[in-house]
């Protein structure tokens, strides 16, 4: 069975700081990965997503992730945060076997003037 | 514009009383998804379809029901045997090919009393 691994419930992080939020994620198979924002009441947003190919993914409103097989990981970052970042991010996944998307508990980024 | 439209965004009900919620579709997806949301726990899978008239429980389908008679359409209804109804729920859709991301709606805010 796939899992989902966010390790950080909470980050709070100062304006125009680089951040990183953390996925992890557990299959016995080739997996696609998604990270979604979240925004207080709304559904989600897909930010990006890592299908095949180069393992660094950009995505919308300057977000970027890195695919690390060996690590199992697919941690989400951004150089330079802003006020407007403040929201709940996801991240999921999906395999060859599977027809459901498996998501994180979630990690909330709060961005601080 | 194409998207999913989940109606109406807040709803109230006396505990006891049955409700469905609404999910369309106008994507062309194959696929039609509904989730569970609550603080701090992300999402979770209630009922899940990949074609017109068939759907499968998800992780947590008890005292939930769904039906899917069109591709554009896959309304939940909440019952009364469901014990916490209170929460927030979202619908998504995806194409039926593994490779493609899940598109969300604006979610329902259902509230019991």
């Amino acid at each position: 069975a796939q899992s989902v691994t966010q390790l950080d419930s909470q980050v709070p992080v100062f304006e125009e700081a680089p951040v990183e939020l953390r996925c992890n994620y557990s299959s016995s198979v080739s997996v696609y990965l998604f990270w979604y924002v979240q925004y207080p009441n709304q559904g989600l947003q897909l930010l990006l997503k890592y299908l095949s190919g180069s393992t660094l993914v950009k995505g919308i409103n300057g977000f970027e992730a890195e695919f690390n097989k060996s690590q199992t990981s697919f941690h989400l970052r951004k150089p330079s945060v802003h006020i407007s970042d403040t929201a709940e991010y996801f991240c999921a996944v999906r395999n060859n076997y599977g027809q459901n998307f498996v998501f994180g508990p979630g990690t909330r980024l709060s961005v601080l003037p | 514009d194409g998207g999913i439209t989940q109606s109406p965004k807040y709803l109230f009900r006396k505990e006891g009383q049955n409700v469905t919620l609404s999910c369309e579709q106008n994507l062309n997806h194959d696929a039609m998804y509904w989730y569970r949301q609550d603080p701090g726990q992300g999402l979770r899978l209630i009922y899940y379809s990949q074609i017109v008239n068939d759907f499968q429980k998800g992780d947590i389908a008890e005292g939930y029901s769904v039906s899917r008679e069109k591709k554009e359409s896959f309304p939940l209804t909440v019952t009364s045997a469901q014990k916490n109804p209170t929460a927030f729920y979202l619908c998504a859709s995806s194409y039926g090919e593994i490779n493609t991301e899940a598109f969300f709606g604006q979610g329902t805010r259902l509230t019991v009393v």
